[in-house]
């Protein structure tokens, strides 16, 4: 079946400008999470939900930065007054209510603040 | 919070032959050890994981093993292949649904 996708694939943007990326998880999935790759380096955990409820949200480095899934499926996840040190991969990540400990990931968005 | 170091950063191995990734975590809480392969502009898919009432566990030519005391766990690769050519990710979970803690990868490259 599908996966988890993600869009856009890239994304430019000028520092100062605000930039929303879209995950769309693999149908029921009940939780989904959000995390940032930079360069070179691990994902790191942004935030997490549990169909509409966001539980947690402690890896979003700054106000800047907002996350959401209104209907418990698609998520946004916005960044406003974007900076240089946000350029990095945007990777979202699903998985069932039911079963294993697997997330499943997405090919991620990569921004490139100019 | 959870901390992983994975070492080593680089890692070249002669096809055929076999290669290891170590490495430590911090938190004894965690019990839950997922390695993940991400290859170029893709996310990272899990290849085989472990929990920490296990001390090892095999898949075909992938192997895990786990030092719960030592908070040490490693990832064996035998027989590699030219597609095993990828960046591996140890990472660390407590809690069913709680975050992904990620070490830094390891760039395989597979030599023919």
């Amino acid at each position: 079946g599908a996966g988890v996708s993600q869009s856009p694939r890239y994304k430019v943007a000028k520092r100062g400008q605000d930039v929303a990326l879209r995950c769309d998880p693999i149908s029921g999935h009940v939780s989904l999470f959000w995390y940032q790759q930079a360069l070179g380096q691990g994902p790191e955990f942004l935030t997490y939900f549990q169909n509409e409820a966001q539980l947690d949200k402690s890896g979003l480095p700054s106000d800047r930065f907002f996350a959401e899934r209104p209907e418990g499926s698609v998520s946004t996840l916005k960044i406003q007054r974007t900076q240089q040190e946000d350029s990095a991969v945007y990777l979202c990540a699903s998985r069932p209510l039911a079963g294993g400990r697997e997330q499943f990931f997405g090919p991620g968005t990569r921004l490139t603040v100019l | 919070g959870e901390n992983v170091e994975q070492h080593p950063s680089t890692l070249s191995v002669q096809e055929g032959d076999s290669a290891v990734i170590k490495c430590t975590y911090s938190d004894s809480a965690s019990n839950y050890f997922p390695w993940y392969k991400q290859e170029l502009g893709k996310g990272p898919q899990l290849i085989i994981d472990i929990r920490s009432n296990v001390g090892e566990k095999k898949d075909q030519r992938i192997a895990v093993t786990l030092n719960k005391t030592a908070k040490h766990f490693s990832l064996h690769i035998t027989e590699t292949q030219p597609e095993d050519s990828a960046v591996y990710f140890c990472a660390a979970t407590m809690n069913r649904d709680d975050k992904i803690i990620f070490g830094k990868g390891t760039r395989l490259h597979i030599l023919p």
